[in-house]
């Protein structure tokens, strides 16, 4: 267990529908990570966020969008969502900002149909 | 060309055997992560190298940064290890940990 949650482990929807995953890091963990992995694409990164901030940005669509609260806790936003944004979603913590090693949820699986 | 190469992408070996991924990057990096995920979809980090080598029991991890490669073994195998093993570097830019992946390499361990 990396102590990274993530609800919901199973998210079945529509296209054109909007759905929101959370993530809650490690206790201390300041930094928060979302990833794609697709079959075809494979893993990328989404979008950090540290200590509410954003801090890096990755392959995200427009569509999507996150954030990061006060207690640290982070959402991931999809919508107008499409077949091929099925996929898993993973969150990440870590300590800092920069190049510490990563602890991973246990991923949202998103299927839309 | 992807930033980060793995080779090979499918391995199957029989219990006990030694093992060798390899992974190689194009980009300056602060740090290679090897990651490990497991049939069920979880992802465990195993090591995060910036030089050198570091051992965790029967798993060995090197780095050359002037060659800009990797090596992740295993050293007596084991069916457990089957999972798809993956490098991540975190590119230079000095301001965040966006990694960046390898495809993967598939391990499969037989008795």
């Amino acid at each position: 267990d990396s102590g990274v949650t993530q609800t919901p482990k199973h998210l079945i929807t529509a296209t054109g529908q909007r759905v929101t995953l959370r993530c809650s890091p490690r206790s201390g963990d300041l930094s928060v990570y979302w990833y794609q992995q697709s079959l075809d694409q494979g893993l990328q990164f989404l979008i950090q966020y540290y200590n509410g901030e954003e801090r890096a940005k990755g392959n995200i669509l427009e569509r999507f969008s996150a954030q990061q609260f006060p207690d640290l806790h982070s959402e991931l936003n999809l919508s107008s969502l499409e077949l091929g944004d099925s996929a898993l979603y993973f969150c990440a913590s870590s300590v800092g900002p920069l190049g510490e090693t990563q602890y991973f949820g246990p991923g949202t699986r998103l299927l839309v149909l | 060309k992807n930033e980060v190469e793995q080779s090979p992408q499918n391995l199957t070996a029989q219990e006990g055997e030694f093992i060798t991924i390899n992974c190689s990057y194009s980009v300056g990096i602060s740090a290679l992560h090897w990651l490990q995920q497991h049939p069920g979809g979880g992802i465990v980090s195993l090591f995060m190298l910036s030089s050198g080598k570091k051992k965790h029991g029967r798993l060995i991890a090197t780095i050359n940064i002037q060659e800009k490669h990797s090596s992740l073994h295993i050293t007596a195998s084991h069916p457990r290890d089957s999972a798809v093993y993956i490098c991540a570097v975190t590119p230079n830019t000095g301001t965040a940990s966006k990694l960046t992946f390898g495809t993967g390499t598939r391990l499969q361990v037989t008795l």
